[in-house]
């Protein structure tokens, strides 16, 4: 069973500084997704990363895929107010194609 | 161009009713999926389906039920609701499995 684990799961971020998230995931896959839910709402593709090494940029936060260690990050620039969400990871099964497995995700707060 | 469509937006149901969550999607998407989100959990696949006429259960599948007779619309059904069926519903749908269009949810409530 493909397991999917982030860190941490609650993070509270000052303005104007940098913060990761991890993703972390138990077998095999080249294929790792990222999320966006603001409360209450549903959910918005931030990032596709589909190889090895893969490096996405949009805005303040960038993601970065490393295979052979299964895991990935999600990294937060000069934190802003609008930068609050919970953001999930989510891996392809390699089981099955058609499945994704998901992160319980990072609820993120920035204060001042 | 309205993406992924769920209604209702909200439900009440009382334990042993029965209702149907309704999903389109009007981009020609041939992966649906129906996704359960429980408060501060991440979400967990119900059913999914790989085009028109397939369907195939995911994790938590028990009580629910679908169909996919079209590409655009995947209902998913609850026969005899229960407490534990209390949840925030998504419908997704993607031309892969992985880079979905999420719809704004159903919230239902089984007391």
């Amino acid at each position: 069973e493909l397991k999917v684990e982030q860190n941490p799961l609650f993070l509270s971020m000052q303005e104007g500084k940098n913060y990761t998230i991890y993703c972390n995931y138990s077998t095999t896959s080249d294929r790792l997704y990222w999320y966006r839910q603001d409360p209450g709402k549903s959910l918005e593709s931030l990032f596709v990363l589909l190889s090895n090494g893969a490096v996405k940029q949009e805005g303040r936060l960038m993601a970065s895929l490393d295979t052979k260690a299964r895991l990935s990050t999600l990294h937060i620039t000069a934190a802003v107010h609008d930068l609050s969400a919970t953001y999930f990871c989510a891996v392809d099964n390699v089981d099955n194609d058609y499945k994704l497995s998901f992160g319980a995700g990072t609820t993120v707060t920035v204060r001042a | 161009n309205a993406g992924v469509t769920q209604t209702p937006k909200f439900r009440i149901l009382k334990i042993g009713q029965s209702m149907t969550l309704q999903c389109t999607q009007d981009m020609n998407h041939n992966y649906m999926y129906w996704y359960r989100q429980d408060p501060g959990m991440g979400l967990k696949l119900i059913y999914y389906s790989v085009g028109a006429g397939i369907t195939d259960k995911g994790e938590v599948p028990n009580g629910y039920n679908v169909s996919r007779s079209t590409t655009e619309d995947f209902p998913l059904r609850l026969e005899l609701a229960a407490p534990s069926q209390t949840s925030v519903y998504f419908c997704a749908s993607g031309v892969t499995a992985g880079a979905l269009h999420f719809g704004n949810g159903t919230r239902l409530t089984v007391t």
